[in-house]
């Protein structure tokens, strides 16, 4: 059985700063992993999608990568800011089948 | 990224009563969609995945005739909450992708039963 665990599980840091936010799965055959950003009393965003055959995904301050064999996947945030604060969550899929979301971790940056 | 329009975002309803929820993939056709459940400062709970033309499919321990799906075209899925009572309120967030790429969600329903 698949499980998805992140590491923090909640994170302040002053803005500025540059983060990683961990994300480990048991069974490496996954078909794509995705990461996203909540707000509160919101849904979720979709911030970055990784194909298992791919190793990273970018976007503006976000870089995603992707280390299968081991299990784990990253998510970094370049100089962050405020408005970043958020909880982020990491989701694994196997094959055609359902999202398994991780347990999420809180972002606070203040100013 | 493609757009997952929910409604609506919050609803107020008394015990005993129905509630119904939509879920529409504005600018994509989604031949599955997935309904999710969550608890305060938990992650999602999946409640079950939703075919178009067919019967939905449950996660063990929900009850499907209670949270009752409907996939009626490519485009909508529909939660309807039966007989809800206090202990249904929760936030309820739907899902949609096509063809298992990438997922996009709905705003989320506030449900409220009092």
């Amino acid at each position: 059985k698949q499980e998805v665990t992140q590491i923090p599980a909640a994170l302040s840091v002053p803005e500025g700063e540059n983060l990683v936010l961990n994300c480990s799965f048991t069974d490496s055959a996954i078909y794509n992993l995705q990461w996203f950003r909540q707000d509160p009393g919101k849904g979720l965003t979709s911030l970055l999608l990784i194909q298992s055959s791919q190793r990273e995904q970018t976007s503006g301050r976000l870089n995603a990568s992707l280390d299968k064999s081991s299990g784990r996947s990253t998510l970094y945030i370049a100089a962050s800011q405020p408005g970043d604060s958020a909880t982020y969550l990491c989701a694994v899929r196997r094959n055609t089948d359902k999202l398994i979301f991780g347990t999420g971790t809180r972002l606070q940056v203040f100013p | 990224g493609a757009v997952v329009s929910q409604h609506p975002s919050w609803v107020i309803c008394k015990s005993g009563t129905s509630v119904k929820i939509e879920c529409r993939s504005l600018d994509f056709q989604a031949t599955t969609m997935f309904w999710y459940r969550q608890f305060p400062k938990q992650s999602l709970m999946l409640m079950a995945t939703s075919n178009e033309g067919s019967k939905a499919t449950y996660e063990q321990g929900v009850e499907k005739d209670k949270f009752l799906i409907n996939h009626a075209s490519l485009t909508l899925s529909t939660l309807t909450v039966t007989s809800a009572h206090p202990e249904d309120s929760s936030f309820y967030i739907c899902s949609a992708s096509q063809d298992y790429t990438e997922a996009f969600f709905g705003q989320g329903t506030r449900l409220t039963v009092v």
